[in-house]
């Protein structure tokens, strides 16, 4: 199964403030995926992250608010632009991997992140 | 619009006992459906994957079956035991790899 490693795992940011997420994949993969985990909740699609050429966000997710980069196949980052304490959430990337049973969704560990 | 709903939303038994989790799912054209694990404030752990032509999966105590004809797909713990406590979630997956997830059973074992 694939590796991702999450940076940070948690921080707690001032309103206004931005924060860049990392993912990091043990190995080449085409898509990535951005999730939110909002408190109580399950997670939602923020965005896919496409190696060579813009994301492509869910709606009710924009540019401006989680500008997302891939500049290799390894390798992702999600940013929260101007936080506010609605932002808090725990932000997880993911990768779809070949495993003996298939096209197998893996997450990172994810990144808690509390806005005050 | 593919929805994923989980029932019950929380689960409370005494250790031993054998149980299963629902999960359903409104739009069939799905490619995969995936139960997995959360630990509270951690990430998530893949348990089962069931492709869309297959009925069932099997892991230790675990089993998943999916029946996409009627919608559903249900995760059986056998012979639980505390360690088991944890959130488990359903989710469908599309044909372009992004999954849908449901809301979610909160599981507590009692010893």
């Amino acid at each position: 199964s694939a590796v991702i490693s999450q940076k940070p795992s948690r921080d707690i940011c001032q309103r206004g403030t931005s924060l860049t997420i990392q993912c990091q994949v043990d190995s080449q993969v085409t898509m990535m995926f951005w999730y939110r985990q909002q408190p109580g909740q399950s997670l939602t699609l923020i965005a896919t992250a496409n190696q060579g050429s813009e994301a492509t966000y869910e709606s009710g997710f924009v540019i401006d608010k989680f500008p997302i980069s891939r500049p290799n196949l390894t390798f992702s980052t999600l940013t929260v632009s101007n936080m506010s304490p609605e932002d808090s959430s725990i932000y997880l990337c993911s990768v779809p991997q070949g495993s003996p049973r298939g096209t197998e969704a893996f997450f990172g560990q994810g990144t808690r992140l509390t806005v005050v | 619009k593919q929805e994923v709903t989980q029932i019950p939303a929380a689960l409370s038994v005494p250790e031993g006992e054998n149980l299963v989790l629902n999960c359903s799912f409104t739009d069939s054209a799905i490619y995969n459906l995936q139960w997995f694990r959360q630990d509270p404030g951690k990430g998530l752990t893949s348990l089962l994957l069931i492709q869309s032509s297959q009925r069932e999966q099997t892991s230790g105590r675990l089993n998943a079956s999916l029946d996409k004809s009627s919608g559903r797909s249900t995760l059986y713990i056998a012979a639980s035991q505390p360690g088991d406590s944890a959130t488990y979630l359903c989710a469908a997956t599309n044909q372009g790899g992004k999954l849908i997830f449901g809301q979610g059973t909160e599981l507590s074992v009692k010893p």
